[in-house]
């Protein structure tokens, strides 16, 4: 099975900062790579598909590169509805998504 | 619009089934392969299944294989969740999400609001 390592787990930030999350895969995945928002108490939504493009409706800010067993979704100046839990996924052979990135205010 | 609406969690006793059920609306539900994912309280999100277009092939985590059941039936515009033999494990929100495949590369969108099972005596 691939595992999926995020990291950090947690990090604070304020608003206007760079911010840039990391996913490293335990194999080769190629560019089947995705990454998705989640706020509380709400499903998780699309950001970026397939390492870098962006999904219809999500704001420029985001963007999304890497390839092979590397990646990283960066927030280039960081807006108060972002603050929320980040996850990147795998669909190269089957599913599997990391442990999540929490996104808190500083 | 696209929407993904689950309903049938609650509280069941361990050992005990349950099914979920989850309406599709606003696209052509019968060309889509469908998944569900869930999360446990404060956790990650976890793959749990999925189902090809027809109904004809269908896959499960190791968590939940020979237990649960995809199933869906696309002159009613819906997916299931078949779970049988619940564990305290497996009590989680269920989300069903919707398959989006470009050439090679997939990923889940949307997703449902979730509905939540609570597997406790």
């Amino acid at each position: 099975d691939i595992q999926m390592t995020q990291s950090p787990s947690s990090l604070s930030a304020s608003v206007g900062d760079r911010v840039t999350i990391t996913c490293r895969a335990s194999q080769s995945i190629s560019s089947y790579l995705n990454w998705y928002q989640q706020k509380p108490g709400k499903a998780p939504k699309l950001l970026i598909y397939a390492a870098s493009s962006l999904q219809s409706g999500v704001p420029s800010r985001f963007s999304g590169s890497g390839s092979g067993t590397d990646f990283t979704l960066t927030i280039s100046s960081l807006q108060p509805e972002d603050f929320a839990t980040y996850y990147c996924q795998q669909s190269y052979s089957a599913y599997t998504f990391g442990q999540g990135t929490k996104l808190e205010i500083k | 619009e696209v929407q993904l609406v689950e309903s049938g969690g609650g509280l069941v006793q361990p050992g005990g089934s349950l099914r979920l059920s989850c309406a599709a609306s606003g696209f052509t539900f019968s060309s889509y392969w469908m998944h569900w994912v869930r999360q446990a309280p404060g956790k990650g999100l976890v793959w749990v299944s999925r189902i090809n277009s027809d109904g004809s092939s269908t896959s499960y985590a190791d968590s939940v294989k020979g237990r649960f059941t995809i199933s869906r039936d696309n002159a009613k515009n819906t997916l299931y969740l078949q779970m049988n033999s619940l564990r305290a494990e497996d009590t989680a929100v269920y989300y069903c999400a919707r398959d989006h495949l470009v050439t090679t590369v997939n990923w889940f969108d949307p997703w449902g609001q979730g509905t939540l099972v609570t597997v406790s005596s």
